[in-house]
């Protein structure tokens, strides 16, 4: 089983809509949740961090961490078509060790 | 928000050469740098991860002797593709971390040999 599940999509929505967009993991001591945003041909952009669990909030983006679950999720309000792109979800315990999903690819129809 | 830079962004190269590729954190000290490749419409595959002052930890596959990591500094670490052939063609993602809470990606290196 892998460290990391997400599934890949691909994920086609119309303008406006709620997005949700999931991993899930396996191990319990994973502390530090990250959510990147990677367009065609560029690195990945940090979009959101959380520790621990609870939710965060950042504009039209809501990151949510349940650890009991071991499931994170990440919503984007509103979305628009510039929110095309690849999302990925990383982790860690802290440290040096990263675990990140294979990524999810988003499409917003205008 | 951190921010990491790479040079060049894109390198085409004749086959048989080596390439250089710079990554740098420009705003916060790195003491941890990740070199990743990534395969169009794939996912980033660790090849190496660096602490400043130290050998690179290469993983399972990756030939450090084809692949020299170098971290001189705790804003600089350098991959150098040696004698590189088109299999070698590929995206070339750094990565840095300050206090190993979360990773700063740079922009990303297409490297096309020839």
């Amino acid at each position: 089983q892998k460290e990391v599940e997400q599934d890949p999509g691909p994920l086609s929505v119309p303008e406006g809509a709620i997005v949700s967009l999931n991993c899930t993991y396996s191990n319990s001591a994973f502390q530090y949740f990250m959510w990147y945003r990677q367009y065609s041909r560029k690195g990945p952009e940090l979009l959101m961090y959380t520790y621990s669990s609870g939710n965060k909030e950042d504009g039209r983006f809501t990151a949510q961490v349940d650890k009991s679950s071991k499931y994170i999720s990440l919503f984007i309000r509103d979305s628009q078509p510039s929110d095309s792109a690849t999302y990925l979800c990383a982790m860690s315990e802290g440290g040096n060790q990263f675990y990140f999903g294979t990524g999810t690819s988003l499409t917003v129809i205008p | 928000g951190a921010v990491v830079s790479q040079h060049p962004s894109r390198v085409i190269c004749k086959s048989g050469t080596s390439v250089k590729i710079e990554c740098r954190s420009l705003d916060f000290q790195a003491t941890t740098m990740f070199w990743y490749r990534q395969f169009p419409k794939k996912s980033l595959m660790l090849m190496a991860t660096s602490n400043e002052g130290s050998k690179a930890t290469y993983e399972q596959g990756v030939e450090k002797d084809k692949f020299l990591i170098n971290h001189a500094s705790l804003t600089l670490s350098t991959l150098t593709v040696t004698s590189a052939h088109p299999e070698d063609s590929s995206f070339y993602i750094c990565s840095a971390s300050g206090e190993g809470e979360t990773q700063y990606f740079g922009p990303g290196t297409r490297l096309l040999v020839l």
